[in-house]
């Protein structure tokens, strides 16, 4: 089945860590995305890939990296400079990005990150 | 200031009517504008898409409007049914220079049986 897979589904983090989430797709699309989002919020952009080895930021980048090394891969780091780091991380893939917003996005099911 | 507002406050209605939620957006002028479910815990599926020519877009029992005098785009489930419950978020490109989707903060739909 096609589709994009986010690993694990909950993680625990110390504080001071570096902590890694896992996003992968097997749609063959060239752009990927990963937002967050708090309780009763709506999804926040951190990063998001056009094509391989390529990445921008979005609003709020500080105290995350991403790497695009493989098409079907975006990892995402959270950094211990990431103030409040607790919440759910959702990545996503669409066909190319696009500039007109006329693309649909396939998410994954999220990982929700904890802080202990 | 840009942003996109839905209602934050839940939705509920009985099971049959019709439920309509509304997406407004203030200093865009976005070409398309998306729609999505999101159930609790998992992540957002996509619904329907409209383009900023079209006044109406129809998908089985839903149905999508998109005022771009009013920046209001209002989102319809017709006959709802207790598995409609969802949040429904909608979503923009919010300028051409970022290639991707600005997310509302979605509204909480709750049919009651």
């Amino acid at each position: 089945d096609g589709g994009i897979t986010q690993s694990p589904k909950y993680l625990f983090r110390k504080e001071g860590q570096n902590v890694t989430l896992s996003c992968e797709q097997n749609l063959n699309h060239d752009a990927m995305y990963w937002y967050r989002q708090d309780p009763g919020q709506g999804l926040r952009l951190i990063y998001y890939s056009q094509i391989v080895n390529d990445f921008q930021k979005g609003d709020i980048a500080e105290g995350y990296s991403v790497s695009r090394e493989k098409k079907e891969s975006f990892p995402l780091t959270v950094t211990s400079a990431q103030k409040n780091p607790t919440a759910f991380y959702l990545c996503a893939s669409s066909i190319v990005a696009s500039s007109q917003g006329n693309t649909e996005a396939f998410f994954g099911q999220g990982t929700r990150l904890t802080v202990v | 200031s840009q942003k996109i507002e839905q209602n934050s406050e839940a939705l509920n209605i009985q099971e049959g009517k019709t439920a309509t939620l509304t997406c407004n957006y203030t200093n865009y002028s976005p070409a398309y504008l998306q729609w999505y479910r999101q159930d609790p815990g998992r992540g957002p599926v996509f619904l329907l898409l409209i383009r900023e020519n079209e006044k109406e877009k129809r998908k089985e029992r839903l149905k999508v409007t998109f005022d771009t005098t009013l920046k209001q785009s209002l989102f319809h489930i017709t006959a709802s049914q207790p598995a409609d419950s969802a949040t429904y978020l909608c979503a923009l490109n919010r300028d051409t220079g970022r290639r991707a989707l600005t997310f509302g903060s979605g509204t909480r739909l709750q049919v009651q049986p």
